[in-house]
């Protein structure tokens, strides 16, 4: 079945530093790929998504790449800032798995001042 | 923000108490989703709504069971309280089914002693 599987926090990172969430996935079909970010306290929100191979989602600064070849969709940002510290959550969704939205564990990221 | 509010907010129970959750939008939309949320676990499904009176189970449903009277209500119910249950529940919304994105309420904090 499908799965994704993300690099294990928490990181800890400064402000300004680069940042790399890694995260591969299985899936069997074409799967559309998203990055979600939960800040403390409250529920997911979307950060990007991209629907198909070569596509690059972003916003906030934050970008990601859908790579088929070696089925994933790392998280990249050049310089992070405290207000990024959250808890970041790769997820799938396609067809073959009647299109259900499978998460990841989850990637707590801390970025100190 | 999507308008989605759950209640309550924070729950502590008793183990073979029945307990309800409530997930109200206002955005109009489909589908309605009822997740957990557990420590190396990331979101998983408990079960989800396509229409009023229309729900099928997730990959968590035992234990559970959920009703949809009407478009902007999705109640979660554990008959039995089991110390198992003790996690945060998300409500999640989505227009569509498929790819679309997914708008998350701000969870229960739910405790089973």
């Amino acid at each position: 079945g499908n799965s994704v599987t993300q690099m294990e926090g928490p990181v800890t990172l400064s402000e300004e530093a680069f940042l790399t969430i890694n995260c591969t996935y299985t899936a069997t079909g074409y799967p559309s790929l998203f990055w979600y970010v939960q800040y403390p306290g409250e529920g997911l929100q979307l950060l990007l998504k991209a629907t198909k191979a070569d596509d690059k989602g972003s916003n906030k600064g934050f970008e990601a790449t859908y790579r088929k070849e070696t089925t994933s969709f790392h998280l990249e940002k050049g310089s992070v800032q405290v207000s990024d510290s959250a808890v970041y959550f790769c997820a799938l969704s396609d067809q073959d798995g009647g299109f259900k939205t499978i998460f990841g564990a989850g990637t707590r990221l801390f970025v100190k001042a | 923000d999507a308008g989605i509010t759950q209640s309550p907010r924070h729950k502590v129970t008793e183990t073979g108490t029945p307990v309800t959750l409530r997930c109200h939008q206002t955005e109009n939309h489909r589908y309605m989703y009822w997740y957990r949320q557990d420590p190396g676990h990331g979101l998983r499904l408990i079960h989800y709504s396509y229409g009023v009176k229309d729900t099928d189970k997730g990959e968590v449903s035992d234990g559970y069971s959920v009703s949809r009277s009407k478009t902007e209500d999705f109640l979660l119910t554990l008959e039995s309280a089991t110390s198992s249950q003790t996690s945060v529940y998300f409500c999640a919304i989505s227009e569509s089914w498929g790819t679309d994105t997914q708008y998350f309420g701000p969870g229960t904090r739910l405790t089973v002693l």
